[in-house]
């Protein structure tokens, strides 16, 4: 059974303050990992998809990584908008669109 | 292109209702797929529809169904409706992207079952 794994559950920062938030997995034959964004009553925001280990991907203060096992969300000098829950999500092969989520990450930055 | 679309927004309900929730994808996407959001089990999958068929179910009991239409449009319900049926219900539509299905997402229908 696939499985997603993000640390930690939650994480406080100051403005400013860059940190990385993880998101490990095991999925019999990955096609793809997905960081999503997803503010309080609102659908999750795509943010990034990534094929292989060794890819990277930027979008502003973000960058996501990926190896064999595990991602990696690095957000550098955060803003206080930047607040809200990250989501890792895998699909497999064979599992046409269906996606297996995390728990999140609910990141606060304080100004 | 317009976003996903769900409607209805809120919805109260009773125990042992049923509800009839609604999405419309984005413009050219076929693929249909419908996620339950609860703040102790996180988004978990409920089955996905492709060209008017269901492809793919995740783990929930039958009182939870969908269908899709030809023009792409989906709805799922619920019978017999449970207290923990109160969730935030996620509709997301995907294009093929040459080996991936990305997936964007609707604003949901935040259902409370009383």
């Amino acid at each position: 059974e696939d499985q997603v794994t993000q640390s930690p559950e939650a994480l406080r920062l100051q403005e400013g303050e860059s940190s990385s938030l993880n998101c490990s997995y095991t999925v019999s034959g990955l096609r793809g990992l997905f960081w999503y964004r997803q503010d309080p009553g609102k659908g999750p925001e795509f943010l990034f998809t990534l094929y292989s280990a060794g890819e990277e991907k930027e979008k502003e203060r973000l960058k996501a990584t990926l190896t064999k096992k595990e991602s990696f969300l690095h957000i550098t000098a955060p803003k206080p908008e930047d607040s809200a829950t990250y989501l890792c999500a895998v699909q497999a092969a064979g599992a046409n669109s269906k996606l297996t989520f995390g728990k999140g990450i609910t990141l606060s930055v304080r100004p | 292109k317009a976003g996903v679309t769900q409607t209805p927004r809120y919805l109260i309900k009773t125990r042992g209702q049923q509800v009839t929730l609604s999405c419309s994808p984005i413009s050219g996407h076929r693929s249909v797929s419908w996620y339950q959001q609860t703040p102790g089990q996180g988004l978990q999958f409920l089955f996905e529809y492709f060209s008017e068929t269901q492809r793919n179910k995740g783990n929930f009991p039958g009182r939870f169904s969908g269908r899709q239409f030809s023009n792409s449009r989906s709805e799922m319900n619920v019978s017999t409706l449970e207290l923990g049926d109160s969730a935030l219900y996620l509709c997301a539509s995907s294009s093929y992207m040459g080996q991936i299905y990305e997936q964007y997402f609707g604003p949901g229908t935040r259902l409370t079952v009383t």
